[in-house]
């Protein structure tokens, strides 16, 4: 079974604060994604990576960076939190066998005060 | 701009009956497509695909259909049950992409 896991379920910060979201994979997989979920939206893409250490910009990557420095962790990183970030984010990674079935993680529910 | 479209934001169906869930796309370059289920405080999990070279695809209950001149697919269950009841996003991919465009959602509720 491919497991996603991501550190935090819940996390509350202040506006301004620098925010790390952290996901792991334990299968292997070269291709890991950032997800925000917010109502009426559906999830949109932040930011993919497709191998250690490269990164390219999903549809919505602005006021986020990531970090890919072992093939198992992908970082999305929040340099600034602002209110309008508070959301769901998910992780997923790329099952390679199947053509883009994506598995993710449980989420983690950001709230920005 | 939105390429992958769920019309309905929610859907009641009673138990036992046929639950019709529909997506709608606009980039004819999409040969893939997803259905995943999420339930609350969960992530999404896949729950059925089909290629653009099929129409129907059939696993279980669970039934999409893929109408590529009308650039639509739905996702039938059949018959619905209690713990059915979750957010359905439909997914679209072209060919080679590695992203994965989603839906808004669609929440479905089955009534005892």
């Amino acid at each position: 079974d491919v497991k996603v896991t991501q550190s935090s379920r819940y996390l509350v910060k202040r506006t301004g604060e620098k925010v790390f979201l952290e996901c792991v994979q334990d299968m292997d997989h070269e291709n890991m994604f950032w997800y925000r979920q917010d109502p009426g939206l559906g999830l949109r893409l932040i930011y993919f990576s497709y191998d250690v250490k490269m990164k390219e910009k999903g549809d919505i990557p602005e006021g986020y960076s990531v970090s890919r420095e072992k093939k198992e962790r992908f970082s999305l990183i929040l340099e600034s939190a602002s209110t309008n970030q508070t959301s769901m984010y998910l992780c997923a990674t790329l099952l390679p066998v199947a053509k883009n079935i994506q598995y993710f993680g449980a989420g983690t529910r950001l709230s920005v005060l | 701009d939105q390429q992958v479209k769920q019309n309905s934001p929610s859907l009641s169906v009673q138990e036992g009956r046929i639950s019709i869930l529909n997506c709608d796309y606009t980039n004819s370059m999409f040969d893939y497509f997803l259905w995943y289920k999420k339930y609350p405080a969960e992530g999404p999990t896949f729950l059925i695909s089909i290629s653009s070279i099929k129409d129907k695809n059939e696993d279980g209950r669970f039934t999409v259909f893929l109408n590529k001149s009308a650039k639509h697919l739905s996702l039938h269950i059949v018959p619905s049950q209690p713990g059915d009841s979750a957010v359905y996003f439909c997914a679209a991919t072209g060919q080679g992409a590695q992203k994965l465009v989603f839906g808004q959602g669609t929440r479905l509720t089955i009534n005892p």
